[in-house]
């Protein structure tokens, strides 16, 4: 068990439709990260928020969002969905603003678009 | 820009066998960070090492062992006496200096090990 915890596990939507996904870092972590695993893309590095603030942005598409919150915990909300997006999404976590150690990974959220 | 690449799709072994997962990796950084993750077939990500740039020792932690060379770009990762247990996909991963803390991930190494 990382410490990193993503709810909900499962999603199943259909097209068009807008989900959040939630994820709460480990204990004092202050950077969150969302990556998404793809069959298409594989696994790819979305954005980075440290300490409620954009950190760094990855290949992520105009139709997703992220926030992260006083608590630390963070949202990522996809709208317009597509089918494409099915995927698996996981929130990692670290300690530091800029970090080369160890990212510490939730269990993943697996979204289903019909 | 970086990037990560793992040419093994797919690897099937008999336990005990040993074998070993390739990566390969292009950088312009001098200061960089390479990782393996393992992801289980329950499909969460399980860090199992970190190597910076400035060290080219191998490690070897119990039936895991790993190979970084710079001057051929390459941090492979070798498991001695596999196991059924080993199965799972295994993805190589990089960071470093201009890339701030993004991982860059490689595409991944189903491994099998059969009974």
């Amino acid at each position: 068990d990382s410490g990193v915890t993503q709810t909900p596990k499962h999603l199943i939507t259909a097209t068009g439709q807008r989900v959040t996904l939630r994820c709460s870092p480990r204990s004092g972590d202050l950077s969150v990260y969302w990556y998404q695993q793809s069959l298409d893309q594989g696994l790819q590095f979305l954005i980075q928020y440290y300490n409620g603030e954009e950190r760094a942005k990855g290949n992520i598409l105009e139709r997703f969002s992220a926030q992260q919150f006083p608590d630390l915990h963070s949202e990522l909300n996809l709208s317009s969905l597509e089918l494409g997006d099915s995927a698996l999404y996981f929130c990692a976590s670290s300690p530091e603003r800029v970090s080369y150690n160890e990212q510490f990974f939730g269990p993943g959220t697996r979204l289903t678009v019909l | 820009a970086q990037k990560v690449t793992q040419a093994q799709t797919e690897i099937s072994v008999v336990e005990k066998e040993d074998v070993t997962l390739d990566c390969v990796y292009e950088t312009r950084d001098t200061t960089y960070y390479l990782f393996w993750y393992k992801q289980p077939p329950s499909g969460e990500l399980v860090f199992l090492i970190r190597r910076n740039s400035f060290d080219e020792q191998n490690e070897i932690s119990g039936r895991y062992s790993w190979n970084f060379q710079k001057s051929t770009s390459s941090f492979n990762f070798t498991i001695t006496a596999s196991q059924v247990v080993d199965s799972a996909v295994y993805f190589c991963a990089l960071t470093g200096e201009t890339s701030g803390s993004r991982l860059t991930f490689g595409e991944g190494t189903q491994l099998t090990v059969n009974p």
